[in-house]
């Protein structure tokens, strides 16, 4: 079975700094990997997804993730932090004989003027 | 445009009561599921259906019946609310299972006394 797992519950950063969310994930088959944001009170919104083509992936608002098999990894990244990005993160599996859609716990992301 | 349309968007149950979660969706997606968002857990997988006719257990499926009759429908009956039970419900669809971007609906929030 798949699993996902995202390794800080909350990030904080000063706005105009990187941010770097990380997401490991677990699966014996070829995994879909994806972000997903929930802004306070709204609802989900993909910012990106890998399928396979190439590893590193561009999403909106700037944001991007590169997958790295050899770590099992999927981290979520952007180059400078806008006070609109403040929200929860979640990272995304879906891999195996099964259609699950598997959920992390989420990363808070908390933007510093 | 529709899209993933929820109701109700709030409900209060008493213990022991049951309720049904409508979820209709107008994109002609295949792919079709519920998770529950709860405080630090993220959104677990409830039930999911790759079509009409076929439904499958997810991550937390105790205490949950759903069915899918036709492509548009997948209700999420609740046949007996425990305080447990108390949770904000999300309804998801996708074009490609699970390979493709999940659709939300909006959210129904539940309470259970």
């Amino acid at each position: 079975a798949q699993s996902v797992t995202q390794l800080d519950s909350h990030v904080s950063v000063s706005e105009g700094t990187p941010v770097l969310l990380r997401c490991n994930y677990s699966s014996s088959y070829s995994p879909s990997l994806f972000w997903y944001v929930q802004h306070p009170n709204k609802g989900l919104q993909l910012l990106l997804k890998y399928t396979s083509a190439a590893t590193l992936v561009k999403g909106i608002n700037g944001f991007e993730a590169e997958f790295k098999k050899s770590e099992t990894s999927f981290h979520l990244t952007k180059p400078s932090a806008h006070m609109s990005d403040a929200a929860e993160y979640f990272c995304v599996v879906s891999a195996g004989r099964d259609d699950k859609i598997i959920f992390g716990k989420g990363t808070r992301l908390h933007i510093l003027p | 445009n529709a899209g993933v349309t929820q109701t109700p968007k709030f409900q209060v149950l008493k213990t022991g009561q049951s309720m049904t979660l409508q979820c209709a969706q107008d994109m002609n997606h295949e792919y079709m599921s519920w998770y529950r968002q709860d405080p630090g857990m993220g959104l677990r997988l409830i039930h999911y259906s790759v079509g009409a006719g076929i439904t499958d257990q997810g991550e937390v499926p105790n205490g949950y019946n759903v069915s899918r009759s036709t492509t548009e429908d997948f209700p999420l009956r609740l046949l007996s609310a425990a305080p447990s039970q108390t949770s904000v419900y999300f309804c998801a669809s996708s074009y490609s299972g699970r390979r493709g971007e999940l659709f939300f609906g909006e959210g129904s929030r539940l309470t259970v006394l």
